[in-house]
């Protein structure tokens, strides 16, 4: 059980565009969702935090108008990155919370955004 | 400000030996200390701590939180080529808001050569 997935696995753009990316929680209801960036040998950084239905809580220095979140339902979050540029190219990953006496968070797999 | 420090940053050591990996961390509202191990991907969980002095053990592997020093250790004994990889320290924490999360450190990277 506690099984998180991720979409696109990886995905290149042109800069400029803008990039959705996916995060399911697939055998239990996440009330919250936790994403993450990490650059090229360094450690993950927590970008933001969202709760089922509420805003997001975004950590300082993170844009919360270039990196949308949206945590819609229990067991979908979506970040999408607005008007990326080669500097936003970095794995992204997703982890929700949310099993009953349970406050572990369950990694997905990432995403490996590549802007050209 | 929160942060946590892992040590060694990078370390090669030969198959069967062992190693210890160190995390010390200064963290508000302290709630559990975690391991992750990450090859090319996202971290797989290896352990969470939430009490000092309890040794937590899976195989080869076991680590000890001491919550009055702020740090925790993990051990490999018999170290095998395939635990090469980057091992992360996270510390769940509440920085005085609603929402617990979790701080990394910038990871040990561990190369066990045959």
């Amino acid at each position: 059980g506690a099984v998180v997935s991720q979409h696109p696995s990886r995905v290149i753009c042109k800069s400029g565009t803008s990039v959705k990316i996916e995060c399911r929680s697939l055998d239990f209801q996440a009330t919250t969702m936790f994403w993450y960036r990490q650059f090229p040998k360094q450690s993950l950084m927590l970008m933001a935090t969202s709760n089922e239905g509420s805003k997001a809580t975004y950590e300082q220095g993170v844009e919360k108008d270039k990196f949308l979140i949206n945590h819609a339902s229990l067991t979908l979050s979506t970040l999408t990155v607005t008007s990326a540029h080669p500097e936003d190219s970095s794995f992204y990953i997703c982890s929700a919370s949310g099993l009953p006496e349970s406050y572990e968070q369950y990694f997905g797999p990432g995403t490996r955004l590549t802007v050209t | 400000e929160d942060k946590v420090v892992q040590s060694p940053l990078s370390l090669v050591v030969h198959e069967g030996d062992t190693v210890t990996l160190n995390c010390s961390y200064e963290v508000t509202n302290f709630r559990s200390l975690l391991w992750y191990k990450q090859e090319k991907k996202a971290p797989t969980f290896l352990f969470m701590l939430t009490s000092s002095g309890i040794e937590k053990k899976s195989g080869r592997l076991s680590s000890i939180l001491d919550k009055k020093e702020l740090f925790s250790i993990l051990n490999i004994t018999a170290t095998q080529t395939g635990d090469s990889a980057i091992y992360l320290c996270a510390v769940e924490h509440n920085s005085g808001g609603s929402n617990y999360k979790l701080t990394f450190g910038k990871g040990t990277l561990l190369t066990v050569n045959p």
